[in-house]
């Protein structure tokens, strides 16, 4: 089945900063890409998602970069505010019609 | 519209004892399925379900059943709890976007404790 791993665990930048989460997936068939925030005692939401046939997507301060051929995704946040303090998880859906989740980064953004 | 609604929002069980996890959505979605999330391990699939009448197993199906006889219904059973089991669960569903599930909504969560 999928495998999907979420670099780093943890990630502390100031104010102002970007910040950027990795995560790469095994199976090549995979074609959705969602990226959730989840912050303390709330159900995760979704940010923003990228299918297969696009190689990035932005919203405003949020970014995502797909590289099919090595098996990677990225979630890049610029110019990072308080309020982007949570936890961030990727995933991705392979061959059977389920959603994998990475293990999660918690960022935080200090002042 | 409600979206995916869940209840108990917490439960205290004993060793051995059984409980159904209920969850709802009003968004005529095709795709539910359960999760369980546990510190440092992310959010792992119990079972889904694509359709009424259709289930299949995720990642750590063990000790949970499932059914799925309406649209927007998808209970999770715990047929005999064990400590290992105490997590926070959530329940999601969203449309079926080519083989796959599309954007997930997920529910509140329960917080369930097996003492």
């Amino acid at each position: 089945g999928e495998n999907v791993e979420q670099h780093p665990s943890t990630l502390s930048v100031q104010e102002g900063d970007s910040a950027v989460i990795k995560c790469t997936y095994s199976d090549s068939a995979s074609n959705y890409f969602p990226w959730y925030k989840q912050e303390l005692g709330k159900r995760p939401q979704l940010i923003i998602d990228i299918r297969s046939n696009v190689g990035e997507k932005k919203d405003q301060r949020i970014a995502v970069t797909l590289n099919k051929t090595a098996k990677h995704f990225s979630l890049h946040i610029t110019e990072t505010q308080p309020e982007d303090s949570a936890v961030y998880f990727c995933a991705a859906t392979g061959t059977a019609s389920k959603l994998t989740f990475g293990t999660g980064t918690r960022l935080q953004v200090t002042l | 519209n409600a979206g995916v609604t869940q209840t108990p929002k917490f439960q205290v069980l004993k060793t051995g004892q059984s409980m159904t996890l209920q969850c709802a959505q009003d968004m005529n979605h095709e795709y539910m399925s359960w999760y369980r999330q546990d510190p440092g391990m992310g959010l792992r699939l119990i079972h889904y379900s694509v359709g009424a009448g259709i289930t299949d197993q995720g990642e750590v199906p063990n000790g949970y059943n499932v059914s799925r006889s309406t649209t927007e219904d998808f209970p999770l059973r715990l047929l005999s709890a064990a400590p290992s089991q105490t997590s926070v669960y959530f329940c999601a569903s969203s449309y079926i976007a080519g083989r796959g599930p599309d954007t997930q909504y997920f529910g509140p969560g329960t917080r369930l404790t097996v003492l």
